[in-house]
């Protein structure tokens, strides 16, 4: 079975500031692969970027980077150059034959 | 390409009564799928399928029941609504089973 856990239930971060949402996660697949989605107060879910376990460098989307600590078993993103446009709740995920969501990040951009 | 859309995109039912969810792709994706979202949670698997003609059950399929007649779409069932159910559904599909998924909009039940 795998498990992702999200501990921060609400973050708040400073406009043009970096801010990092935390992701650990469980599994005994040696091959696995994670993801962030942003989900918006619209509703609809917003692919950000992928993870996989062999991948030799940490992946990264423009502002959007995965800082990936395979023996810590952590995914945690981090938004740089926070913008108010980043206010959304976001979740991370992990694959295997499955999608097994967290529970997800709610971050609030302060002008 | 409309991606994935779903209809509709809301629904209030009675408890007890039935109804059908659609999810259709335009993307010729393989696999499909269909999560719930309950209020402050992530997103959690009911049912998906791997191919035209095929399902699964996921982490919480008790009280739903799926079709994949076509490649293209993906139904969702409720036979007897509760208000358990309510929830926001989400359909998602993908080429390839390890890659990232496309989400349709949503589509918001309530069961009184």
């Amino acid at each position: 079975a795998q498990k992702i856990t999200q501990t921060q239930p609400g973050m708040f971060v400073q406009e043009k500031e970096a801010v990092t949402l935390d992701c650990t996660y469980d599994t005994s697949d040696p091959s696995y692969g994670l993801f962030w989605y942003k989900q918006p107060s619209s509703g609809e879910m917003i692919f950000l970027i992928y993870q996989g376990s062999y991948d030799q460098q940490n992946a990264t989307e423009g502002r959007y980077s995965l800082n990936f600590q395979k023996a810590r078993k952590s995914a945690n993103l981090v938004i740089s150059a926070s913008q108010l446009g980043d206010s959304a709740m976001y979740f991370c995920a992990m694959r295997g034959a499955q999608l097994t969501f967290g529970s997800g990040t709610q971050l609030t951009v302060l002008p | 390409n409309a991606g994935v859309t779903q209809t509709p995109k809301f629904r209030v039912l009675k408890t007890g009564q039935s109804m059908t969810l659609l999810c259709a792709q335009d993307m010729n994706h393989e696999y499909m799928y269909w999560y719930r979202q309950d209020p402050g949670m992530g997103l959690r698997l009911i049912h998906y399928s791997v191919g035209e003609g095929t399902t699964a059950k996921g982490e919480v399929p008790d009280g739903y029941n799926v079709s994949r007649l076509k490649k293209q779409n993906f139904l969702l069932g409720l036979e007897s609504a509760a208000p358990s159910q309510t929830s926001v559904y989400f359909c998602a599909s993908t080429g390839v089973p390890y890659n990232e998924q496309f989400f349709g909009p949503g589509t918001r039940l309530t069961v009184l």
